[in-house]
């Protein structure tokens, strides 16, 4: 199937962990995302890459850091993990800067 | 600084009923506009993307129009059918080269329809 997929699909953890989450699209995609979802359900673009450079970086926390080895994948590796950083995470691909996101089914972070 | 806001937060109606959800931002300066779904504990599926230069977009019962002057956007669902029922998000993408790629999501409407 052509598709954004992450893994894992779940991770409970607990504080001052250290934790990756995987993404790969198979699309063809030259640009790939990372979304945060909170509690209240809002979503907020974290990391962009394009070809492999990083173009749009949030005010996100140091701990929060995006390695894309090749355009078809970028993970997001987070450190010292916070109360706070319990949401869901999205990764998202587009075939450029300007057309459709195709997203995937997240993963839903739970820190305890 | 973009704002998207949209309203109802959330809506209910009886099966088979024409509905319109909406959708509002700030700053017209845009490049294009897109809707999507999202249902519980899954990820998001596009559903119309609508350039700033266009007007509307139509694929089977929705209908997405846009206004870039007013700012607004308006998502119309024909004959809603139970399995309508998700949660529905617009998300403006900005202009500018550091912004390029960038969606500004709203908060979404969540959209319940009763058999």
């Amino acid at each position: 199937d052509t598709a954004v997929s992450q893994t894992p699909k779940y991770l409970v953890t607990q504080m001052g962990n250290d934790k990756s989450i995987k993404c790969e699209q198979n699309l063809g995609h030259d640009t790939m995302y990372w979304y945060k979802q909170d509690s209240k359900k809002f979503l907020k673009i974290m990391f962009s890459y394009n070809n492999k450079e990083l173009i749009i970086n949030e005010t996100v926390p140091n701990r929060f850091s995006p390695k894309s080895p090749d355009k078809a994948h970028l993970n997001l590796h987070i450190n010292s993990l916070e109360l706070g950083d319990s949401a869901v995470y999205f990764c998202a691909s587009s075939q450029d800067r300007v057309s459709p996101l195709h997203f995937g089914n997240g993963t839903r972070l739970t820190v305890t | 600084k973009q704002e998207v806001t949209q309203i109802p937060a959330a809506l209910s109606v009886p099966e088979g009923e024409n509905l319109v959800l909406n959708c509002s931002f700030t700053d017209s300066a845009i490049y294009n506009l897109q809707w999507f779904r999202q249902d519980p504990g899954k990820g998001l599926t596009s559903l119309l993307l609508i350039q700033s230069s266009q007007r509307e977009q139509t694929s089977g019962r929705l209908n997405a129009s846009l206004d870039k002057s007013s700012g607004r956007s308006t998502l119309y669902i024909a004959a809603s059918q139970p399995g309508d029922s998700a949660t529905y998000l617009c998300a403006v993408r900005l202009r500018g080269s550091s912004n390029t790629g960038k969606l500004i999501f709203g908060q979404g409407t969540t959209l319940q329809v009763k058999p």
